[in-house]
């Protein structure tokens, strides 16, 4: 199937908190799995990816963890920031090697 | 080192009227895909496409909607006899390889307006 569940649609942390977003993919044959951010009337912009082949990436202040079993994989986000306030975007392809569909997004708020 | 560029950023268009997109990708890069996002909505795969090949259409409506990649030239998206529900910003995005093993590069996107 084409299906990329992503959740939740809005979400709200104190500035400094942690944020987790998280996102499950139907085909256990996909193998890479971007996240992607999108400010206010801009273009949406890669923040991490992981391939099938690793758990867990940090990149600073953001990482990403994938449990193939289980078909599902997260977005981390700590010591948030007022910048941090964007929709987020996570993607799986359908299949191997195929294009890419896009979660519904999640709107960040960081509160002051 | 040019990102992908789309153009124009703004378009409107009368009900009946087409509406062509444009979409030049990262140097280099050969493959090119289209997206269509709804305010507060998400981004809806359209079609994937590679030079002078339409490797997957399968997001596109059936009528109406036309893309094309040539070999010279940038990426066309067209919407012929443009309807109210067509008005959406439409992404383009560009890499560097076939399938989703590549990094995608968007471009800023065309906010069509039909009135």
């Amino acid at each position: 199937g084409e299906n990329v569940e992503q959740h939740p649609s809005t979400l709200s942390v104190q500035e400094g908190d942690s944020a987790v977003i998280k996102c499950t993919y139907s085909d256990s044959a996909s193998n890479y799995f971007p996240w992607y951010k999108q400010e206010l009337g801009k273009r949406p912009q890669l923040i991490i990816d992981i391939r099938s082949n690793v758990g867990e990436k940090k990149d600073q202040r953001i990482a990403v963890t994938l449990n193939k079993t289980a078909k599902h994989f997260s977005l981390h986000i700590t010591e948030t920031q007022p910048e941090d306030s964007a929709v987020y975007f996570c993607a799986a392809p359908p299949r191997r090697d195929d294009k890419i569909i896009f979660g519904k997004g999640t709107r960040l708020h960081i509160l002051p | 080192n040019a990102g992908v560029m789309q153009n124009p950023r703004h378009l409107v268009r009368r009900r009946g009227q087409e509406a062509r997109l444009r979409c030049s990708p990262v140097k280099g890069h050969s493959h090119v895909y289209w997206y269509r996002q709804l305010p507060e909505e998400g981004l809806k795969f359209m079609v994937y496409l590679q030079k002078e090949n339409i490797i997957d259409e399968s997001g596109m409506p059936k009528e109406r909607f036309s893309a094309e990649f040539p070999k010279e030239g940038p990426s066309i998206l067209r919407i012929q006899q443009v309807v109210r529900g067509d008005s959406a910003a439409y992404f383009c995005a560009s890499s560097p390889g076939l399938g989703s093993s590549y990094e995608q590069y968007f471009g800023p996107g065309t906010r069509l307006t039909v009135t």
